[in-house]
């Protein structure tokens, strides 16, 4: 199976900082990867997929970058609504993999 | 609208069963992979199992291997995961979801999740 590890656990950060997320996967999975947001006691929802590219309807604050193992989301100005817990997953083989979480919270 | 609305969790003891169903509604539902993905209290996700669209490719993860199964009918737009030899360590909310039309897999559709939990 292809783990998936992201870095920070948990990151606090102000609003309108840049913040950026890391996830690092065991082997390679070429552009395979999405970032999913979390907000507590909500579904969660798919920011970017195949490594870079928004999902319909996310803000463009939003970005993603990366290939082959190493990948990272980026938000450009943190705003309020945007502290949450962010996975990241390998779409690239079954079993699909998630890594185990980035908790924003707010300094 | 596109909508996912799972029932059927609940409260069953160790080695119980229970079924888990999951509606589907404003897309094409016989066209789509679906997945089922769960999350342990205070835990991150864990992908559970896949169904291709026309039920005849499923995928599980090692550890329901053998007492999941997934299965679809896609003249009622229903996705179900039976459930059987529960352990107190599947107890979470489980997720429907869809795969995203496209190239590889990603989840673009949610549905609010039913809870299980196994408890003695």
């Amino acid at each position: 199976d292809i783990q998936m590890t992201q870095s920070p656990s948990s990151v606090s950060a102000s609003v309108g900082d840049r913040v950026t997320i890391t996830c690092r996967a065991s082997q390679d999975i070429s552009g395979w990867l999405g970032w999913y947001q979390q907000k507590p006691g909500k579904v969660p929802k798919l920011l970017i997929y195949g490594a870079s590219d928004l999902e319909s309807g996310v803000p463009s604050r939003f970005s993603g970058s990366g290939s082959g193992t190493d990948f990272t989301l980026t938000i450009s100005s943190l705003q309020p609504e945007d502290f949450a817990t962010y996975y990241c997953q390998q779409g690239h083989s079954f079993p699909v993999t998630f890594g185990q979480g980035t908790r924003l919270e707010i300094k | 609208e596109v909508q996912l609305v799972e029932s059927g969790g609940g409260l069953v003891k160790p080695g119980e069963s229970l079924k888990l169903s999951c509606a589907a509604s404003g897309f094409t539902f016989s066209s789509d992979w679906m997945h089922w993905v769960r999350q342990a209290p205070g835990k991150g996700l864990l992908w559970v199992a896949r169904i291709n669209n026309d039920g005849s490719n499923t995928a599980y993860a090692d550890s329901v291997k053998g007492r999941f199964t997934i299965s679809r009918d896609n003249a009622e737009n229903t996705l179900s995961l039976q459930m059987n030899g529960l352990r107190v360590e599947d107890t979470a909310v489980y997720y429907c979801t869809r795969d995203r039309p496209g190239p590889y897999h990603y989840m673009d559709v949610w549905g609010k999740g039913t809870t299980v939990t196994v408890s003695s």
